[in-house]
């Protein structure tokens, strides 16, 4: 079985800060990582994803993350925030094994973003 | 293009009644996945459609039933609704079941149990 642990519940950091939104994972097979993003009252977008080659990998609003397979993380960075990134953020694995694409969530973490 | 849709956005249910959900895939896609997201959690896998068939389950209850139908639509039905059930439901699409593929998450149908 899979399961993911999101370090923060929440992340409180000031505009123009860098901020890191810290996941790890555990599973007995690989796995793909993705970090999807939550604003209030909507459903789920996808930031980023990794499947395979560099473990450095680059989203959307200027996003990234980094696989770290001996650590079993997928830690999720931003050089500088902006207060449109408050938002609910969410890590989550599918074993590579899973035809059916069954997502298995991290319990979120909560970034808000203070002026 | 469209993206993935769902009916009805809010919907309130007393204890014992049924409730059916309503998704609408993203074009191009034919698989549709179903999630229960409870209030401070994140979501939870229920089950996966693919080509009219459930595919895949989570550890929900056979209180909660799905369809697929030949556009790729899909429903959630729950029956007997507890108050537990009250939750965000989240429906996703993807393409040919996707491994790896990205899924596509509509905007989520809030039920509340009373």
């Amino acid at each position: 079985a899979q399961s993911v642990t999101q370090l923060d519940s929440q992340v409180p950091v000031f505009e123009e800060a860098p901020v890191e939104l810290r996941c790890n994972y555990s599973s007995s097979v690989s796995v793909y990582l993705f970090w999807y993003v939550q604003y209030p009252n909507q459903g789920l977008q996808l930031l980023l994803k990794y499947l395979s080659g560099s473990t450095l990998v680059k989203g959307i609003n200027g996003f990234e993350a980094e696989f770290n397979k001996s650590q079993t993380s997928f830690h999720l960075r931003k050089p500088s925030v902006h207060i449109s990134d408050t938002a609910e953020y969410f890590c989550a694995v599918i074993p590579i094994y899973n035809q059916g694409g069954k997502l298995i969530f991290g319990q979120g973490t909560e970034l808000s973003v203070k002026p | 293009d469209a993206g993935v849709t769902q009916s009805p956005t809010h919907l309130i249910k007393t204890r014992g009644q049924q409730v059916t959900l309503r998704c609408s895939p993203k074009s191009g896609h034919d698989t549709v996945s179903w999630y229960q997201q409870a209030l401070g959690q994140g979501p939870q896998f229920i089950f996966q459609y693919y080509e009219e068939e459930e595919r895949q389950r989570g550890n929900f209850p056979d209180r909660f039933s799905g369809h697929q139908f030949p556009n790729y639509s899909s429903e959630l039905n729950v029956n007997a609704l507890l108050l537990g059930d009250s939750a965000l439901y989240l429906c996703a699409s993807s393409y040919r079941q996707g491994l790896g593929e990205t899924q596509y998450f509509g905007p989520g149908t809030r039920l509340l149990v009373l």
